[in-house]
């Protein structure tokens, strides 16, 4: 049982150029979610979704865009990286079953842009 | 608007000492709440978690968490900090949405 995969686990971009960082959970969770975290601020929320097709903007959405075609999968896209975008990106996946609710994360993505 | 405070930035105890670090939460209702601890250069490790019940929560480490509605608080409690408890911990709250919302964080430093 692999959890949540993120991939790459190091990105350099430079200012301008697009990319996708990936997140995939095989846990059969509903929800999944894109944090950043940088320092002094916390993890702060990007986008999140709570199914397959359904995406919502959290605190942080500008500059990227989500999508959710599978339960499995929750791309985040950098259409145009900034410098401002270096940051450390987390995915998480989380579930509800009865009284329980938990969260899974991925290991990271460090990304910077130049 | 929704959101989570973790009033000390840093905080240093001695080893062996105790420790509570604070956390206040601004929601209508009682959310889903959540410890986590990361390592530098590491994820996030789950400490413990409430969402209803006993408003004691055990979690790993020797860590506790109690909960206050009257407070809107979720203070995390060690009685006796080892120098291996230094990092950063969050506290952050789910109100049922399949998202978190993080407080700054906390650093704590441990004194030999």
């Amino acid at each position: 049982n692999a959890g949540v995969t993120q991939t790459p686990k190091f990105q350099v971009l430079k200012t301008g150029q697009s990319m996708t960082l990936q997140c995939a959970q095989d846990m059969n969770h509903e929800y999944m979610s894109w944090y950043r975290q940088d320092p002094g601020m916390g993890l702060r929320l990007i986008h999140y979704s709570v199914g397959a097709g359904i995406t919502d903007q959290g605190e942080v959405p500008n500059g990227y865009n989500v999508s959710r075609s599978t339960t499995e999968d929750f791309p985040l896209r950098l259409l145009s990286a900034a410098p401002s975008q270096t940051s450390v990106y987390f995915c998480a996946s989380s579930y509800s079953a009865g009284l329980d609710y938990g969260y899974t994360f991925g290991s990271g993505t460090r990304l910077t842009v130049v | 608007a929704q959101s989570v405070t973790q009033p000390d930035i840093h905080i240093t105890v001695s080893e062996g000492a105790s420790l509570e670090l604070r956390c206040n939460y601004s929601y209508g209702a009682t959310p889903y709440l959540f410890w986590y601890v990361q390592s530098p250069g590491q994820g996030l490790q789950l400490l413990l978690k409430y969402f209803s019940g006993d408003t004691l929560v055990q979690g790993i480490k020797g860590f506790e968490a109690e909960f206050k509605r009257s407070q809107s608080s979720f203070n995390l409690r060690k009685p006796s900090v080892h120098w291996s408890d230094a990092a950063e911990y969050f506290c952050a709250v789910d109100n049922q949405g399949g998202k978190l919302i993080f407080g700054q964080g906390t650093e704590l430093s441990v004194k030999p």
